[in-house]
């Protein structure tokens, strides 16, 4: 079974704090993807990696920043996280069969 | 880009009884088809995918979809729901000629009534 792990499923920071969420996926995937999904929105793409120190912003990249220095693991930043980041947080990988896997997320509370 | 919509947001069913979540997809170039499923404080799951082939496809839960070209539509059926079906059902595109971006609704929560 494919498996993507996300380091925390719950998290609180202060504002202004830098946070890092981290995921990881054990099937050699080359795509990977940071969303965040909030009542009525839905998931919204934030930014994906498609190769190795290779990305590219998604629809909502305004204070976030990533990183993918192996292809297992990539890694969303909150430069200095602020309240209305506050949300759920889902990354995705994508495999051979073209859908993607989600890890459990992350719930980021920010005060 | 893609559009997709889920026309309702809210869908309240009694147990046994038959359900059908819309979904609409805005282009009409190749595409991947998917519903997800998410229970709460969960990820997303797979409920089905249509990539080619049989326009009817089906979920090992009762589950169904059928892709509509003409109508640029996938809805989800399912002919008799159980409490356990309550969760978020979102619809999900991908373009074929490129792949790596999904486009998703924004949900609906379906609720089964005991």
């Amino acid at each position: 079974d494919v498996k993507v792990t996300q380091s925390s499923r719950y998290l609180v920071k202060r504002t202004g704090e830098k946070v890092f969420l981290e995921c990881v996926q054990d099937m050699d995937h080359e795509n990977m993807f940071w969303y965040r999904q909030d009542p009525g929105l839905g998931l919204r793409l934030i930014y994906f990696s498609y190769d190795v120190k290779m990305k590219e912003k998604g629809d909502i990249p305004e204070g976030y920043s990533v990183s993918r220095e192996k292809k297992e693991r990539f890694s969303l930043i909150l430069e200095s996280a602020s309240t209305n980041q506050t949300s759920m947080y889902l990354c995705a990988s994508t495999g051979w069969g073209y859908e993607q896997y989600f890890g459990p997320g992350t719930r980021l509370t920010v005060t | 880009a893609q559009s997709v919509t889920q026309l309702d947001s809210q869908v309240p069913v009694f147990e046994e009884a038959p359900v059908e979540l819309r979904c609409n997809y805005s282009s009409s170039v190749s595409v991947y088809l998917f519903w997800y499923v998410q229970y709460p404080n969960q990820g997303l799951q797979l409920l089905l995918k249509y990539l080619s082939g049989s326009t009817l496809v089906e979920s090992i839960n009762g589950f169904e979809a059928e892709f509509n070209k003409s109508q640029t539509s996938f809805h989800l059926r399912k002919p008799s729901v159980h409490i356990s079906d309550t969760a978020e059902y979102f619809c999900a595109v991908s373009e074929r000629n490129t792949g790596n971006q999904f486009y998703f609704g924004t949900g609906t929560s379906l609720t089964v009534i005991p």
